[in-house]
């Protein structure tokens, strides 16, 4: 099976602008997802999409917002980029959402996003 | 909120030596997973050992183990016979019932030949 692939692996923006990053899970796994990671913090958790509804939410702002597919493949999207969005981010796929099996997570190779 | 905690921002080990990562996370939840994953320099998060919060047994992956005390919400891995190729950052995650990780911000583990 294919891992999990995330396209664009590099970007650069300037403030202001606005991105989309996108994110194609394995095969069969229905939910997406994603975090931002930055030096010293580590993981935070974004958002997570199963069977397109958004099913769980971390504590970022509007500008950060995200969408699913009925093919599971899911996009986040950054608006009005500041100086501090500058951060690897991961996107990671499971087979299912909740419940109480050990649900792995599959991680993507990420996208490097620098903001100028 | 669940809140996970590594306090070792870096350690180092010899080759073959053992090493033993920590971490401790709070949660008010008695049904949860927690998990150690490995991110090497080129980025990719993998999977090292997971442990199921009812199971009292310790989880056990080759060269890869943890003690888990769920009393004192302490969950470390420790790495026997290290290898070159153990080098990498290690994350301590906790899964809640409801599908959402929380990661600890990590502990970057050098090998020394």
């Amino acid at each position: 099976k294919a891992g999990v692939t995330q396209t664009p692996r590099y970007l650069i923006k300037t403030r202001g602008q606005q991105v989309t990053l996108s994110c194609s899970p394995i095969s069969g796994h229905r939910s997406v997802s994603w975090y931002q990671q930055t030096p010293g913090q580590g993981l935070q958790f974004l958002f997570e999409y199963f069977s397109e509804t958004q099913r769980n939410k971390g504590n970022f702002p509007g500008r950060f917002s995200g969408r699913q597919f009925s093919n599971s493949r899911s996009e986040m999207n950054v608006s009005t980029l500041e100086l501090g969005d500058s951060a690897l981010y991961l996107c990671a796929s499971s087979l299912l959402s909740g419940g109480v099996r050990a649900n792995e997570q599959f991680f993507g190779p990420g996208t490097r996003l620098t903001v100028l | 909120a669940q809140t996970v905690t590594q306090s070792q921002p870096e350690m180092s080990v010899q080759e073959a030596e053992t090493v033993t990562l920590s971490c401790t996370y709070d949660t008010s939840e008695s049904d949860y997973y927690l998990f150690w994953y490995k991110q090497p320099p080129s980025r990719q998060m993998i999977l090292v050992i997971r442990q199921e919060a009812y199971k009292q047994q310790n989880a056990t992956e080759n060269r890869f183990s943890v003690n888990f005390q769920k009393a004192a919400k302490s969950f470390s891995l420790k790495i026997s016979d290290s290898q070159l190729g153990d080098a990498a950052m290690y994350f301590c995650a906790y899964r809640s019932g409801v599908n959402q990780f929380y990661f600890g911000t990590g502990t970057s583990l050098t090998v020394i030949p």
